[in-house]
């Protein structure tokens, strides 16, 4: 019953630094998202995905990379790591449009 | 655009006591959807209630009930008899558009008083 996973939980990078953060659903889902997370802010998107080869950005999508390969799995890449980057961030997961999105437990990204 | 605000950062609530947390939101779409999700101190999403636009009846879950006034768009989380439990940060979030993306409030972090 493991729903949405993230991985890394944790990740500090430098500056410059790229990396991917992992996201995996094992419900079949065909809408995934990215939001990022402030202090004060609530949750804002980055990316989206309405299936397998479709994605679609969000509200805040600069800096970041998505693909969709795979039912399952919609990794998140930064591509140049800047300080403003920092903040935790949320894979969710949904099936038809008027259900709720399952949110994996999130990673917390310092880049320092 | 959408937009979600919620106007209370913070609210106090002595426990067994109920609690309503604030929400208006903005959108052009006739067809949308109102969440409220909670966000407990160890930071995972917990979905609580949902509410369609052309829901005519208000939602009910548990302790939990949707204040659902579209001529005025605020939809309200009412929570009955506060729990120890129910201290957390809580987030307004409205699903509109062709792909019903979600558009987050700002929350309203809510501490229940022993």
């Amino acid at each position: 019953n493991a729903g949405v996973t993230q991985t890394p939980k944790f990740q500090v990078l430098k500056t410059g630094q790229s990396m991917t953060l992992q996201c995996a659903q094992d419900m079949n889902h065909e809408y995934m998202s990215w939001y990022r997370q402030d202090p004060g802010m609530g949750l804002r998107l980055i990316h989206y995905s309405v299936g397998a080869g479709i994605t679609d950005q969000g509200e805040v999508p600069n800096g970041y990379n998505v693909s969709r390969s795979t039912t399952e799995d919609f990794p998140l890449r930064l591509l140049s790591a800047a300080p403003s980057q920092t903040s935790v961030y949320f894979c969710a997961s949904r099936g038809y449009s008027n259900q709720p999105q399952h949110f994996g437990d999130g990673t917390r990204l310092s880049i320092l | 655009a959408q937009k979600i605000t919620q106007t209370q950062p913070g609210m106090f609530v002595q426990e067994k006591e109920a609690v309503t947390l604030d929400c208006t939101y903005d959108t052009s779409d006739q067809s949308y959807g109102l969440f409220w999700y909670k966000q407990p101190s160890s930071g995972e999403m917990i979905f609580l209630i949902y509410q369609g636009s052309y829901d005519e009846q208000n939602a009910t879950e548990g302790r939990y009930s949707l204040n659902f006034q579209k001529a005025r768009k605020s939809a309200n989380l009412v929570i009955s008899a506060s729990q120890l439990g129910d201290s957390a940060m809580y987030f307004c979030a409205m699903s509109s558009g062709s792909a019903r993306q979600l558009t987050f409030g700002s929350g309203t972090q809510l501490t229940v008083l022993p």
